[in-house]
């Protein structure tokens, strides 16, 4: 059956630090694979889209990577602040129709 | 980019009611859909809201639990249907403005008792 999985339910870190956050995904092919913020109350925010012949790509303080080997994708938060508290959710389009499928998340806790 | 708005916010209903829930767009789209997030998981595609046509149901959604309207691009409703506690979810609708972004509106938080 087809699976996304997201690293530990929660991960606390230090103001200043890099956040590395692991999305996993099995029997999928995926064309591209996108990046949600999630705050408490509120609907997803998109963050980034990575497509599969991309290794890496950037914006601001946030980098995502995409290995189509390792069916891995990793989204880094570096120089952390406590205004990144989130909840950070992968999400996947396995039919290329804008349908998708999301991981259960991974709420990031930035302490000052 | 693309402005979501949904009614109502939130909701407190009896079992066995049904509640609408309104999804606006400042913008005509394409292709619009409605999810499900239940406590404490991740979101579940229900449909997508096909203009002119019938809804398009994922698995293990059903027209008779959770009719959808799309009148045009801009505006959809869902109705949960007879409701029950475990219908208690928020429910999110999103649409695609470009082939890279999808927007979601900010939710309507139903509880069920």
């Amino acid at each position: 059956s087809q699976k996304i999985e997201q690293n530990s339910e929660a991960l606390n870190i230090q103001e200043g630090k890099t956040a590395t956050l692991t999305c996993n995904y099995t029997n999928y092919s995926p064309a591209y694979l996108q990046w949600y913020r999630q705050d408490p109350g509120r609907g997803p925010v998109f963050l980034l889209l990575i497509r599969e012949n991309e290794k890496e790509k950037r914006k601001e303080r946030l980098k995502v990577t995409f290995d189509t080997t390792l069916k891995q994708s990793l989204f880094h938060i570096t120089a952390s602040q406590p205004a990144d508290s989130a909840t950070y959710l992968c999400a996947l389009d396995a039919a290329n129709d804008y349908k998708l499928s999301f991981g259960a998340g991974t709420t990031v806790t930035v302490r000052a | 980019s693309a402005v979501i708005s949904q009614k109502p916010s939130r909701d407190i209903c009896q079992r066995g009611t049904s509640l609408t829930i309104q999804c606006q767009v400042d913008s005509q789209v394409t292709m619009m859909f409605w999810y499900r997030q239940q406590p404490g998981q991740s979101l579940t595609l229900i449909a997508t809201a096909n203009q002119g046509s019938e809804a398009t149901y994922e698995s293990g959604f059903v027209i008779d639990k959770f009719p959808i309207s799309r009148p045009n691009l801009t505006f959809s409703t869902l109705t949960v249907s007879n409701m029950s506690p475990e219908d208690s979810s928020i429910y999110l609708c999103s649409v695609q403005v470009t082939t890279d972004t999808q927007y979601f509106g900010p939710g309507t938080r139903l509880t069920v008792l």
